[in-house]
């Protein structure tokens, strides 16, 4: 089973700031890999898939990058709506998701 | 609109049985892979079970060990989840949730119901 370990596990960041979460996997997992927000009493919501294409309707402010096993996922300048739980998924070997990071109004 | 909606959970036993039902409305059923993800109070997403558009290719996570099957009705637009012999760790809103691409065996989710818990005691 491919592990998917999220850092960091809380991320404090005050409203217009940017924002970066990283995502590792325990092994290659080529550009098979998903980003998405969970807001509280929410399901999940799909942001970015392959790595890096946003999803429709996602704002140009999510972006994300990287291949093999390091993912980045960048907030360009958070809003308060963003302030949310966001996991990685692997898709390349079955699915996997990360503990999750949480970001939170400083 | 694009919906899914889940069914069946509720308050059962440790050691017994229940089946999950996802009704999907809005899209071409038939033409997508369907997933089961879970969540425990408090806790992360975790994948429980996919199934392919035509029911071909199917996958658990580990942790299961085979306590748990998938399986769809294309005729109903319908994703089931049979889940026997449940522990207390198998406590958790239970999500259906439907692949991104057409005809993929491998890809990430983009719709996803509300869920329905699962909740087991001793």
């Amino acid at each position: 089973e491919i592990v998917m370990t999220q850092s960091p596990a809380t991320l404090s960041v005050s409203p217009g700031e940017r924002a970066t979460l990283s995502c590792r996997a325990s092994q290659s997992v080529s550009s098979n890999l998903a980003w998405y927000q969970q807001k509280p009493g929410q399901s999940p919501r799909l942001l970015i898939y392959r790595a890096s294409t946003r999803a429709t309707g996602i704002p140009a402010r999510f972006s994300g990058s990287g291949s093999g096993t390091e993912f980045t996922l960048t907030i360009s300048s958070l809003q308060s709506e963003d302030f949310a739980v966001y996991y990685c998924q692997q898709y390349n070997n079955w699915w996997t998701f990360g503990q999750g990071t949480k970001v939170e109004i400083k | 609109e694009v919906q899914l909606v889940e069914s069946g959970g509720g308050l059962v036993q440790f050691g017994r049985s229940l089946r999950l039902s996802c009704v999907a409305s809005g899209f071409t059923f038939d033409d997508y892979a369907m997933h089961w993800v879970r969540q425990a109070p408090g806790k992360g997403l975790e994948w429980v079970s996919g199934i392919s558009w035509n029911s071909d290719s199917i996958g658990y996570a580990d942790s299961l060990k085979g306590r748990f099957t998938i399986s769809r009705d294309n005729a109903k637009n319908c994703l089931y989840l049979q889940m026997n012999s449940l522990r207390r760790e198998d406590t958790a809103l239970y999500y259906c949730a439907k692949a991104r691409v057409v005809l993929s065996a491998h890809d990430g989710f983009d719709i996803w119901g509300q869920g329905t818990m699962v909740t087991v005691s001793s």
